[in-house]
């Protein structure tokens, strides 16, 4: 099946520090979502975007809907332990056929 | 709101055998539920969107007979892996449609010996 690209596909980054990662697909996605995985445990929603351009927060968290409707970028500000976890982003799909089709995963390990 | 569960959470069964996960959708109604096939270290692979009161879609590469969806009320989607090998031990997650966000369950770790 589809799959977003998404990079990177791992960070090691030091607590306190900003993260940045994009996701960028050939088709056009009606609403772009970000979720956090944690080992053995299923997505939990961060943030949901619903039209191009848009800009969203979630506390330390900002994402955005590209304006071509196919990209999306998620940042995290102020990194901590608990931020550990793998991040997907997800394009959905409306209508008769709706579906999310999943990015690739960007692992984020936080070092103290 | 918008709670999800799966159950069992873990399973392990010999190769040969059927197994059924089950998903519900807690404190709401879902026509439409989907089924996820994770491999360690990778992505969430669709297998199916389950349809209630219908004939589940099955994504392209997915054996319909293998993977069982019955999607019998509006709370309630399972998936019956049949006769197991140990190529299908994998995470399997399923979600519930509900507008934008689409709450997922927990999984369910599957082990084929």
């Amino acid at each position: 099946g589809q799959q977003l690209n998404q990079s990177p596909q791992s960070m090691f980054i030091q607590e306190g520090e900003d993260v940045s990662m994009n996701c960028t697909s050939s088709s056009i996605f009606n609403t772009w979502l970000w979720y956090k995985q944690d080992p053995g445990e299923g997505p939990v929603l961060l943030i949901a975007l619903y039209k191009a351009g848009e800009l969203t927060s979630n506390g330390r968290l900002t994402a955005q809907f590209g304006i071509t409707r196919k990209d999306s970028f998620l940042n995290i500000s102020a990194s901590i332990p608990s931020d550990v976890g793998i991040y997907f982003c997800a394009g959905h799909t409306t209508g008769t056929a709706s579906k999310l089709t999943f990015g690739t995963g960007t692992r984020l390990q936080v070092t103290l | 709101g918008a709670v999800v569960s799966q159950h069992p959470s873990w399973v392990i069964c010999k190769s040969g055998t059927s197994v059924k996960i089950e998903c519900r959708s807690l404190d709401f109604q879902a026509t439409t539920m989907f089924w996820y096939r994770q491999f360690p270290k990778q992505s969430l692979m669709l297998m199916a969107t389950s349809n209630e009161g219908s004939k589940a879609t099955y994504e392209q590469g997915v054996e319909k007979d293998k993977f069982l969806i019955n999607h019998a009320s509006l709370t309630l989607s399972t998936l019956t892996v049949t006769s197991a090998h140990p190529e299908d031990s994998s995470f399997y997650i399923c979600s519930a449609s509900r507008g934008p966000g689409i709450p997922f369950g927990n999984g369910t770790r599957l082990t084929v010996t």
